[in-house]
C-alpha cells in the first residue's frame, strides 16, 4: 500500500523563480494538509483540504503562496515569487478520516538562493 | 491556549531500558484522537501510534505503548528496551474537531530522545 508521495525530494532555486510541489495522497483519504518545518518556527500548518476542498488557509503566509486540489489524488503548492526565508522542508500529510492520524509523505526540502 | 504541551524538550536513556516520553492535551471535545511521531535525523516523520479518546485499552504497536490518562489529560510514549535507532524527535498530537466539524490537528513541540550505548 503506497503511502503519501511528494515530489520532487530536494528542489534548489533561485530567488523571483516558481516553485511548485507536488503531493499525492494516500487512496481513500478525506484529509489533506501541506506543512512548513524550520529549526526556527517548528511545524507549520499552511493549509488543508477535505474532499478536494480548502477547509482553513489561514497558515499560508502570505499571496505568494497558493494550493490546489483538483481531484482526490493530487494536490499542488506553488510559491510565486520564492524568497530564501521560504527555504524549509515542506510536508504533505494525508489522513482517513475527521479524527485519525495523519500519514505523511517524505517531505521536499526546498533551498531558495 | 497550547492545546498539546510535551515538556520535555531533551532526554537520554540507556540502551535496553525504558523511556516514558510525556504528553498533555487539552480539549473540550469527547472525540478525539491522540498520536506520537517520530521524526529521525533523515527528517521523515513516522507515524509511530495512535489512541482513540473511547479506546478503553492503551494502544501497543510493538515496542510503543500509549499510556492514556483520560482524566488527567495525558497520552504519555513508552518505548521499552530502547535501541540506539531510537534516537531522534517525537512529537505528541491530537486530532479533534473546529468549530465546522472539520478535522484540526495540533502538535507539540517535541522532545528530542538520545539513547546512550
Amino acid at each position: 500500500d503506497a503511502g503519501v508521495i511528494q515530489s520532487p525530494r530536494h528542489e534548489v532555486t533561485e530567488m523571483g523563480q516558481e516553485v511548485t510541489l507536488r503531493c499525492k495522497p494516500i487512496s481513500g483519504h478525506d484529509y489533506l494538509f501541506w506543512y512548513r518545518q524550520t529549526m526556527m518556527r517548528g511545524l507549520e500548518l499552511l493549509i488543508y483540504f477535505n474532499n478536494n476542498v480548502p477547509i482553513d488557509d489561514s497558515g499560508m503566509p502570505e499571496d505568494r503562496f497558493s494550493a490546489k486540489m483538483p481531484n482526490a489524488s493530487f494536490s499542488t503548492l506553488k510559491i510565486q515569487p520564492s524568497e530564501p526565508r521560504d527555504s524549509a522542508v515542506y510536508f504533505c500529510a494525508s489522513s482517513p478520516d475527521r479524527l485519525g492520524p495523519l500519514h505523511f509523505g517524505n517531505g521536499t526540502r526546498l533551498t531558495v538562493t | 491556549a497550547q492545546k498539546i504541551t510535551q515538556t520535555q524538550p531533551g532526554m537520554f536513556v540507556q540502551e535496553k531500558e525504558a523511556v516514558t516520553l510525556d504528553c498533555t492535551y487539552d480539549t473540550s471535545d469527547q472525540s478525539y484522537g491522540l498520536f506520537w511521531y517520530k521524526q529521525p535525523s533523515s527528517g521523515e516523520m513516522i507515524f509511530l501510534i495512535y489512541q482513540g479518546s473511547y479506546d478503553e485499552q492503551n494502544a501497543t504497536e510493538g515496542r510503543y505503548s500509549l499510556n492514556f490518562q483520560k482524566a488527567r489529560k495525558s497520552a504519555n510514549l513508552v518505548i521499552s528496551a530502547s535501541q540506539l535507532g531510537d534516537s531522534a524527535m517525537y512529537f505528541c498530537a491530537m486530532s479533534d474537531l473546529n468549530s465546522g466539524g472539520y478535522q484540526k490537528v495540533t502538535f507539540g513541540t517535541g522532545t528530542k530522545l538520545q539513547v546512550i550505548p
